[in-house]
């Protein structure tokens, strides 16, 4: 049974540049959430999706945004992109009032 | 809002030394309480969770144990070992159900052999 899965797990970008991050989540799961983690920071949450649908969102820009897919599976935007936004992204997917479980991440770099 | 406190700084310790973690909580209700541990290139896995005043979690070793009365949900091991070497984060749930989770800054823990 497949857990959360990521990719890429590795990205480099430059300012201003567009990038777009997927995630599969694990097997019975339908609600997917999206984290920000700066090093050596705990992660910050950026927003969640449930039914195809933005269920609530953090305290991010709208540069950030997602999508989630019949299947579940899920993807982050991150548009303009700036120095700031270098980072490990984190999903977590979760059913119901089930903990999440965390993918490995991408890792984020902006030049 | 939200949020969550852990303990600054790593956490340097010798192989079969008692570890504790501090962590208190603000928040509105009565919150889920998690910790989640995170080894070097990998993601969060959860390591035990709390989800009622006076209610202890436990695997692996280690324990926590949900106290209202001070907020905290302090994490401990007897003794532990090498590879227990990783990041630790204090976690709660949102208490009125939009299942967000807000995380604490997390402690690096180093044991040495």
């Amino acid at each position: 049974d497949a857990g959360v899965t990521q990719s890429p797990t590795h990205l480099i970008k430059t300012r201003g540049q567009q990038v777009t991050l997927r995630c599969s989540p694990k097997s019975g799961h339908d609600t997917v959430s999206w984290y920000q983690q700066a090093l050596g920071q705990g992660p910050q949450f950026i927003f969640q999706y449930y039914e195809e649908e933005e269920r609530q969102r953090g305290n991010f820009p709208d540069r950030f945004s997602g999508h989630q897919f019949p299947n579940y599976s899920s993807e982050l935007n991150v548009n303009a992109l700036l120095l700031g936004d270098s980072a490990l992204y984190l999903c977590a997917s979760s059913s119901q009032d089930q903990p999440q479980h965390f993918g490995d991440g991408t890792r984020l770099s902006i030049l | 809002g939200n949020s969550v406190t852990q303990m600054e700084g790593p956490v340097t310790l010798s192989e079969e030394a008692f570890l504790t973690i501090n962590c208190t909580y603000t928040a509105t209700g009565y919150p889920s309480l998690f910790w989640y541990v995170q080894y070097p290139g990998e993601g969060l896995q959860l390591l035990l969770k709390a989800t009622k005043a006076d209610d202890k979690g436990s695997n692996k070793g280690f324990e926590a144990t949900y106290r209202k009365e001070t907020t905290s949900f302090h994490l401990e091991k007897g003794s532990v070992q090498v590879s227990d070497s990783a990041v630790y984060f204090c976690a709660l749930l949102d208490p009125y159900g939009n299942n967000r989770l807000a995380f604490g800054k997390g402690n690096q823990v180093v044991v040495i052999p």
